[in-house]
C-alpha cells in the first residue's frame, strides 16, 4: 500500500529540547516536502526536497532544519523547539509522473512546547 | 506568487442537499488541482485529483471539475450525509503545494 508514515504521532517536549519527526515514504518519490498547520494560517510549508541531497526553504524554514540522505526519509528537527512551534506537521511525498503530481500525505505529527 | 482562495469559508446544510465547493487561484499555468478532506485534528484524506490534461474526475458521490481559463475548481456533493461534515481543501502544486483555507462543511441530520 502506497503510503507515507510519519513517527510519532503526537508528541509533547519541553522549550529547547532537541527533537526528531521522521517521514518516510514508500513509493520512491522524487519530491518530499514538510507542513504545518495552524488555525487561521493554513498549511504552510516549512522545507522541501526535490531529490536526495537536495533540500530547500519554503515559506516558514526558521527554527527548523531538514535532511535527504536517502531517497525515502526526509526528517524534520527541531533543533531547539520553542512554544511557537506548536503545531500540527504534515509531511508529503509526489512525483512528477508523465504529468502527474499527485500528493500523497502523512497522518501528522501534533507537536506541543511546553 | 500562486494563491488559493475557497468559499465559503463555513457551510451548513440540511442532510441530503446537493452542494458546491469553490476554489479560485491565481496563476492558471498549474499542473493539477488536489481536493482533500480533513476531519477536526486529523490527516489530510485525498478524494479527487485533477490532472493537468483533464477538466473533471467523479468518485462516488463527489464530482470535481477544473477551468484554467477562468482559475477555478468546483467540488460538487450530491445527497451529501452527516458523515461528510469536515473541512475540505483544495491545493495546487509540484513539489510546493499551495492550499486554500479551505470549507468546514456541517451536514445536519
Amino acid at each position: 500500500e502506497a503510503q507515507v508514515t510519519q513517527n510519532p504521532r503526537y508528541l509533547i517536549t519541553v522549550t529547547g529540547k532537541k527533537l526528531t519527526v521522521t517521514c518516510s515514504q514508500n513509493m520512491n518519490h522524487e519530491y518530499m516536502s514538510w507542513y504545518r498547520q495552524d488555525p487561521g494560517l493554513g498549511l504552510r510549508q516549512i522545507y522541501y526536497s526535490m531529490n536526495v541531497e537536495v533540500t530547500d526553504k519554503g515559506d516558514v524554514p526558521e527554527g527548523y532544519k531538514v535532511s535527504r540522505k536517502e531517497k525515502r526519509n526526509f526528517p524534520l528537527i527541531l533543533e531547539s523547539p520553542s512554544p511557537n512551534q506548536t503545531s500540527l506537521y504534515f509531511c508529503a511525498s509526489s512525483s512528477w509522473d508523465s504529468g502527474n503530481t499527485e500528493a500523497f500525505f502523512g497522518q501528522g505529527t501534533r507537536l506541543t512546547v511546553v | 506568487k500562486q494563491e488559493v482562495t475557497q468559499i465559503p469559508a463555513a457551510l451548513s446544510v440540511p442532510e441530503g442537499e446537493n452542494l458546491v465547493l469553490n476554489c479560485s487561484f491565481t496563476d492558471s499555468a498549474i499542473y493539477n488541482l488536489q481536493w482533500f478532506r480533513q476531519d477536526p485534528g486529523k490527516g489530510l484524506t485525498s478524494l479527487l485529483l485533477i490532472q493537468s490534461s483533464q477538466r473533471e474526475q467523479t468518485s462516488g458521490r463527489l464530482n470535481a471539475s477544473l477551468d484554467k481559463s477562468s482559475g477555478r475548481s468546483t467540488l460538487y456533493i450530491a445527497a451529501s450525509q452527516p458523515g461528510d461534515s469536515a473541512t475540505y481543501l483544495c491545493c495546487s502544486g509540484t513539489y510546493k503545494y499551495i492550499f486554500g483555507t479551505g470549507t468546514r462543511l456541517k451536514v445536519l441530520a
